[in-house]
């Protein structure tokens, strides 16, 4: 059991719009940065967002993240049949004392 | 460019100590100011994380590990160490090791992994 909670799958059509949620509580989101990861099937997670809603070198623009209270989402616009993969949410926990990711949503793209 | 590189036994007996490292190239562990995590995720399961070290500033363990868990850094070889003791078949899953995007944080999010080595506990 994820102390993350993420739906397990998503789906949208090509060129939609999608949001990915990570609910979590204030031991861990609201307190702390969350950062995104995008895993493609067979492959290594690749970060995506940090600090909430900064994305790394490379990384498009397509992929936003916010955060508001104990949420995150992952937004990600302009659906590719590329971007199917496994995204995955993290933050530290202060409770726990030690870092947490979400289980994983699976993103298809009709 | 830097690259990380696991590598580990492959296959593991339960109840023996699992023990991996990671090769570190394209920069040195001991002028850098990061944190080093490792992160399993069990076949077809999310990201755990295991604990994160720096080679100035100390270990950070995953609670729920922490009694079977050592990690280090060696300096000396430029590389990461894990040992994990009294290993199940629910300790099976691909290993990661990987940085730290933010220098001096333990945990903020991690931008640069090694391949992964897959870790089979027999029974």
């Amino acid at each position: 059991q994820s102390v993350l909670t993420q739906p397990p799958s998503v789906s949208a059509a090509p060129g939609q719009k999608v949001t990915i949620s990570c609910s979590g509580s204030s031991s861990n989101i609201e307190n702390n940065y969350v950062s995104w990861y995008q895993q493609l099937p067979g492959t290594t997670p690749k970060l995506l967002i940090y600090d909430n809603d900064k994305r790394p070198s490379g990384i498009p623009d397509r992929f936003s993240g916010s955060k508001s209270g104990t949420s995150a989402t992952l937004g990600i616009t302009g659906l590719q049949t590329g971007d199917e993969a496994d995204y995955f949410c993290g933050t530290w926990d202060g409770s726990l004392r030690g870092g947490v990711f979400g289980a994983g949503t699976k993103l298809t793209v009709l | 460019q830097l690259q990380l590189q696991e590598s580990g036994p492959g296959l593991v007996k339960a109840s023996e100590t699992l023990s991996l490292t990671c090769n570190v190239s394209g920069a040195s562990i001991s002028s850098s100011p990061y944190y080093w995590g490792w992160i399993r995720q069990p076949p077809g399961k999310g990201l755990e994380w295991l604990g994160s070290s720096s080679h100035s500033g100390g270990t950070y363990y995953n609670p729920s590990l922490k009694s079977r868990l050592t990690m280090s850094v060696d300096t000396s070889k430029n590389q990461l160490s894990l040992r994990l003791t009294s290993v199940t078949t629910a300790d099976t899953a691909v290993y990661y090791c990987a940085r730290n995007y933010l220098p001096n944080i333990i945990f903020d999010a991690f931008d640069l992994w090694g391949q992964g080595t897959v870790v089979s506990v027999s029974s």
